[in-house]
């Protein structure tokens, strides 16, 4: 069976730091890969997709970037954080256009 | 662009049925779908619709009219665990990429 395994938990990190986040993917093969974020009280907002290693498309300008430098791993990052970037991250994958399933996500705390 | 609707919040009793509606408004349709979310959990899937009509599936139920762009989640038998955010999202290519309403807070009390 499928699973999807992201870390860490929760973090907290000060305006201006580095970020990355990790997302892997097990049980599948080239699955199709996303990152949303989902801020206080709000829906979920995609922020990039992959539909492949190396290919990366980006859905709302932002202070984030994303990369897959392998078939089942997706990193979100960022080289300087900022207030505006708190909010609960949750990477998922798909098996094409079908029902996306997501990791346990991860709350940031941009201090 | 995109429009996602659905209630803010709706309450109901232990043991009874509720229905959250969604309207959308997209650009492309490849299915909608329904997602539950606990506080402070990622969304699990409930549900997914892609043609016109109900999909069973045990207490759950999903109905979708796309002419209308109207979608429902119906609970049955409604257990104090059902309190939770149920997300209505739409694909609007072949991607797999959802565009989600705000969610439907649904408070069961005793």
């Amino acid at each position: 069976s499928q699973t999807i395994h992201q870390w860490p938990a929760t973090l907290v990190q000060p305006v201006g730091s580095p970020l990355s986040l990790e997302c892997t993917v097990e049980g599948t093969s080239n699955p199709n890969l996303y990152w949303y974020r989902q801020a206080a009280g709000r829906g979920l907002q995609l922020l990039f997709y992959s539909v492949g290693i190396g290919q990366i498309s980006s859905e709302v300008p932002q202070n984030l970037s994303a990369s897959r430098p392998q078939d089942r791993q997706f990193i979100l990052s960022s080289k300087k954080l900022l207030l505006s970037d708190s909010g609960f991250y949750l990477c998922a994958w798909s098996p094409g256009s079908t029902e996306a399933f997501f990791g346990q996500g991860t709350r940031l705390t941009v201090v | 662009g995109q429009n996602i609707d659905q209630p803010t919040e709706m309450t109901a009793t232990e043991g009874a049925i509720v229905q959250i509606n969604c309207t959308y408004q997209t650009s492309g349709f490849n299915g909608l779908f329904w997602y539950q979310q606990h506080a402070g959990e990622a969304p699990t899937f409930l549900s997914y619709n892609v043609l016109d009509g109900l999909e069973e599936k045990g207490r759950f139920s999903s109905f979708l009219s796309r002419s209308k762009g109207y979608s429902y989640l119906l609970l049955k038998e409604l257990q104090m665990k059902d309190s939770a955010s149920y997300l209505c999202a739409v694909s609007t290519d072949s991607w797999g990429k959802l565009q989600f309403g705000a969610g439907t807070q649904v408070v069961v009390t005793p």
